[in-house]
């Protein structure tokens, strides 16, 4: 069984539309969270959600909205696309406290045309 | 300037050779050194993990740290051309989980057979 597992895994649209990438994970992490990795593989986190709380938000355009129905998902809202949005979206989970593995999902390749 | 820095390769070494992947950083309160293989189209996967300064020996992969250089460095012997993969490293101040990992921009290898 897939740990954290995201869908699509490819996602082409025109600016200006509005898309949703999901996310879950079966391991029973209390966090959950979305990176972006750019075209130069710099990966970097964008949002975290622990028992439905968003704890980080760093500096990602409020276009981006992520939401969480139950622990075990954490999807990701994006409004108006833009080109610059364009990049590899990964979805990870792990338990907050501690030293405990990290689990990425495969990831989605979104592509803004 | 970023807070972690890795040359993005690419490296290519023939099998069997002896790899050496390094990252240097800025952030003093980095307690946490961690690589991340990355196969293409996939997501990172943790490969082993470092707390503070030593190293750490896991089959043909040993880890680095010298945190009075802040540098760490991901050791590969025997190389299979199974570890041909995008290797990142990644830090954090609190521990190992993905909350606000700090992440290289990934060297690029490939074993030749």
């Amino acid at each position: 069984d897939t740990a954290v597992s995201q869908t699509p895994k490819y996602l082409v649209t025109q600016m200006g539309n509005d898309k949703s990438i999901k996310c879950e994970q079966n391991l029973g992490h209390d966090t959950m969270y979305w990176y972006k990795q750019d075209s130069k593989k710099f990966l970097k986190i964008m949002f975290s959600y622990n028992n439905k709380e968003l704890i980080i938000n760093e500096t990602v355009p409020n276009r981006f909205s992520p939401k969480s129905p139950d622990k075990a998902h954490l999807n990701l809202h994006i409004n108006s696309l833009e080109l610059g949005d364009s990049a590899v979206y990964f979805c990870a989970s792990s338990n907050l406290a501690g030293v405990t593995e990290a689990f990425f999902g495969q990831g989605t390749r979104l592509t803004v045309v | 300037q970023k807070e972690v820095e890795q040359d993005p390769g690419p490296l290519s070494v023939p099998e069997g050779a002896i790899v050496s992947l390094n990252c240097t950083y800025s952030n003093s309160a980095f307690q946490y050194f961690m690589w991340y293989r990355q196969y293409s189209r996939k997501g990172p996967e943790l490969l082993m993990y470092t707390y503070s300064s030593g190293n750490k020996e896991d089959g043909r992969f040993t880890a680095q740290v010298d945190k009075s250089s802040k540098y760490i460095s991901l050791f590969i012997r025997d190389s299979q051309p199974s570890d041909s993969a995008t290797y990142l490293c990644a830090m954090s101040r609190w521990g190992t989980g993905a909350n606000n990992l700090f992440f290289g921009t990934g060297t690029r290898l490939t074993v030749i057979p």
